[in-house]
């Protein structure tokens, strides 16, 4: 089946850094999007980018859909930025959705 | 306008047991995912239902079904529990199968 694979699996930066999170996907999607895990388990949706490049204030992310791959920046870091990051794609031929494993990511104050 | 909410936000069942579990759906929307989260683990796909119809489903057994409402809200049943049914049990809702998903808080379901 389609794998979807994140990384680095951890990562773990001074508050103030930057940060590019990677996902990659084997097969063609409908769509993708990135949402982040806070320490209480609630998702929050990020982007949804089946393609291009959107901007939200200190995050943005990149879907080069043709080489399946995203990116997602995140520029000088928060603590509150800390938590997990997944990418979820759905699946083109039968629209099932993929979670990737996910990048977990600790800001050092 | 409320978000998705979901209900209880903690359960303990014991094996052999059977759990509902209950989501209403974001305003506006009318598909709701089900989704379920091992702990360290990215959540994986249970089934989507959309028109009250479950349109998608991923590799779960049939202990796991559901069910929408004329409302769009919907519930997940599990039949016959197992240990490895602990788990948080994720809600989200979207307009349409295909657009931005919006997540609930979650179930935690433990079970002994």
């Amino acid at each position: 089946g389609i794998q979807v694979e994140q990384s680095p699996p951890d990562l773990i930066l001074q508050e103030g850094a930057n940060s590019t999170l990677r996902c990659n996907f084997s097969d063609s999607v409908n769509n993708l999007q990135w949402f982040h895990q806070n320490p209480w388990g609630q998702l929050i949706n990020l982007f949804y980018i089946p393609s291009g490049t959107k901007q939200n204030g200190r995050l943005s992310a990149t879907t080069v859909a043709t080489e399946r791959y995203s990116l997602l920046y995140i520029s000088s870091s928060q603590t509150t930025d800390s938590g997990v990051y997944f990418c979820a794609v759905t699946m083109n031929r039968d629209d099932k959705i993929i979670f990737g494993k996910g990048t977990r990511l600790h800001i050092l104050p | 306008d409320a978000g998705v909410t979901q209900s209880p936000t903690h359960l303990i069942k014991t094996r052999g047991q059977q759990v509902t579990l209950r989501c209403s759906p974001k305003s506006g929307h009318d598909t709701v995912s089900w989704y379920q989260q091992a702990l360290g683990q990215g959540p994986q796909f249970i089934f989507q239902y959309y028109e009250e119809e479950e349109r998608q489903r991923g590799n779960f057994p049939d202990r796991f079904s559901g069910h929408q409402f004329p409302n769009y809200s919907s519930e997940l049943n599990v039949n016959a529990l197992l240990l490895g049914d602990s788990a948080l049990y994720l809600c989200a809702s979207s307009l349409g199968r295909l657009e931005t998903q919006y997540f609930g808080p979650g179930t935690r379901l433990l079970v002994l």
